[in-house]
């Protein structure tokens, strides 16, 4: 089991739902990240967060919406999706944001009908 | 040419064999550099991490890092059919942690 915790981990939504994922890290890291991960091939940045403050939004398209209520957890929002959004979403975290390893979640893995 | 290149595979060895994991980047501010192993339907485990160059050993698990050849690597010695999965190679400058660039994953199959 990894120290960062995301729900849920299966969601299958229509184009026209709402929906949100969540991510969950106890280990007093003050840096949380989105990734978006397609079969095959490695993890693409969407948005790092630094002390609840968001800190980079990699051109990520405004159907996907962020959110950091605490430094413990982090939300990723989603609204009118499209099938190519369908992909492994994984959260991470680090230390600080400054050359410190991330530590992966298991994901939530996405699949828009 | 990509930031970071690494070999897809896939590789297959028999069990109790010695794995090499290779990446070669081209940013010479890269500083920091990771290994993780990602198992199929879970996310990527960090395995080591490494600053500048040098090597570093963790178990049956040794990393190597030679900045003057742009050029890192992954050591598996006794491989198990447990090691079984996609290694990420991934590497970080020294300003901030979302210039972390990965490779593209290198999938390995531990044959009994």
């Amino acid at each position: 089991d990894t120290e960062v915790t995301q729900t849920p981990k299966h969601l299958v939504m229509g184009m026209t739902n709402k929906k949100s994922l969540k991510c969950e890290q106890h280990m007093g890291h003050r840096a949380m990240y989105w990734y978006k991960q397609k079969a095959k091939k490695p993890p693409e940045l969407m948005f790092v967060y630094s002390y609840e403050k968001l800190s980079i939004n990699e051109s990520v398209p405004s159907r996907f919406s962020p959110e950091c209520p605490n430094s413990s957890l982090l939300n990723l929002h989603l609204h009118a999706l499209q099938p190519e959004d369908s992909a492994l979403y994984l959260c991470a975290s680090s230390h600080g944001w400054n050359n410190q390893p991330q530590h992966f979640g298991d994901g939530t893995r996405l699949s828009i009908l | 040419q990509k930031e970071v290149e690494q070999d897809p595979g896939p590789l297959s060895v028999p069990e109790g064999a010695i794995v090499s994991l290779n990446c070669t980047y081209s940013n010479s501010a890269f500083q920091y550099f990771m290994w993780y192993r990602q198992y199929s339907r879970k996310g990527p485990e960090l395995l080591m991490y490494t600053y500048s160059s040098g090597n570093k050993e963790d178990g049956r698990f040794t990393a190597q890092v030679d900045k003057s050849s742009k050029y890192i690597s992954l050591f598996i010695r006794d491989s198990q059919p447990s090691d079984s999965a996609t290694y990420l190679c991934a590497m970080s400058a020294v300003v901030n942690n979302n210039d972390m660039r990965f490779g593209a994953g290198t999938r390995l199959t531990v044959k009994p």
